[in-house]
């Protein structure tokens, strides 16, 4: 059964600092899709970033990352140099391309807090 | 381009009361999806639909009903709701999986609806 677990639920830093927030998943499939997306405290749900289970490569974008490490299960994301705008919630999803009906399966969420 | 729209965002229920949530997108999406996000818990499937005149249940379908009449509309009916249907609903849709990975999800802003 497909699975994903968000271990952290409340992280608070301050700014500039860097900060992982943790995704750990479960699937029996070969062929699966990974995402992250961003909460503000508007209530939208932001896309972050996809991930196919055949690229494991390290992705960077501006001040974000992302570790896709298939032998841990697990897909982490780093913020480095944090910022106040970086307050949100943070969910981790997957989805498995043999099911065929698209459905996301979500983490319970990362609360992030930066501080000034 | 409107994306995904869902109707009312907000909404207060007595206990026993029905309402229906529209859900409309304009990208001819086939697949569609209903979720619930609870605090602690993340997003979980309501109901799901692979197409127009399909609906198919997901993890927590126990209350709700829904239907696909028109490619574009997925409504999600209450017939008695409950204080535990106090939540936050989105609505997303997406391509065939196939191709849904490449293009990934579009959710709706959310309706937050309060059972009394």
């Amino acid at each position: 059964a497909q699975k994903v677990t968000q271990a952290q639920t409340e992280i608070s830093v301050v700014e500039k600092e860097d900060v992982t927030l943790d995704c750990v998943y479960e699937t029996r499939d070969t062929t699966y899709y990974l995402f992250w997306y961003k909460q503000p405290p508007s209530g939208e749900l932001v896309f972050l970033i996809r991930r196919n289970s055949f690229d494991e490569q390290n992705e960077i974008s501006g001040r974000y990352s992302w570790n896709f490490q298939k032998s841990t299960s697990s897909f982490n994301f780093t913020i480095t140099a944090s910022q106040v705008v970086d307050s949100a919630v943070y969910f981790c999803a997957l989805s498995e391309k043999g099911v065929n009906t698209g459905k996301l399966i979500f983490g319970q969420g990362t609360t992030l807090q930066v501080k000034p | 381009n409107a994306g995904v729209t869902q109707t009312p965002k907000f909404r207060v229920l007595k206990t026993g009361q029905s309402m229906t949530l529209l859900c409309a997108q304009d990208m001819n999406h086939e697949y569609m999806y209903w979720y619930r996000q609870d605090p602690g818990m993340g997003l979980r499937l309501i109901h799901y639909s692979v197409g127009e005149g399909t609906t198919a249940k997901g993890e927590v379908p126990d209350g709700y009903n829904v239907s696909r009449l028109k490619k574009q509309n997925f409504l999600l009916g209450l017939e008695s709701a409950a204080p535990s249907q106090t939540s936050v609903y989105f609505c997303a849709s997406s391509y065939r999986p196939e191709i849904s990975h490449s293009y990934g999800y579009t959710f709706g802003s959310g309706t937050r609806l309060t059972v009394v």
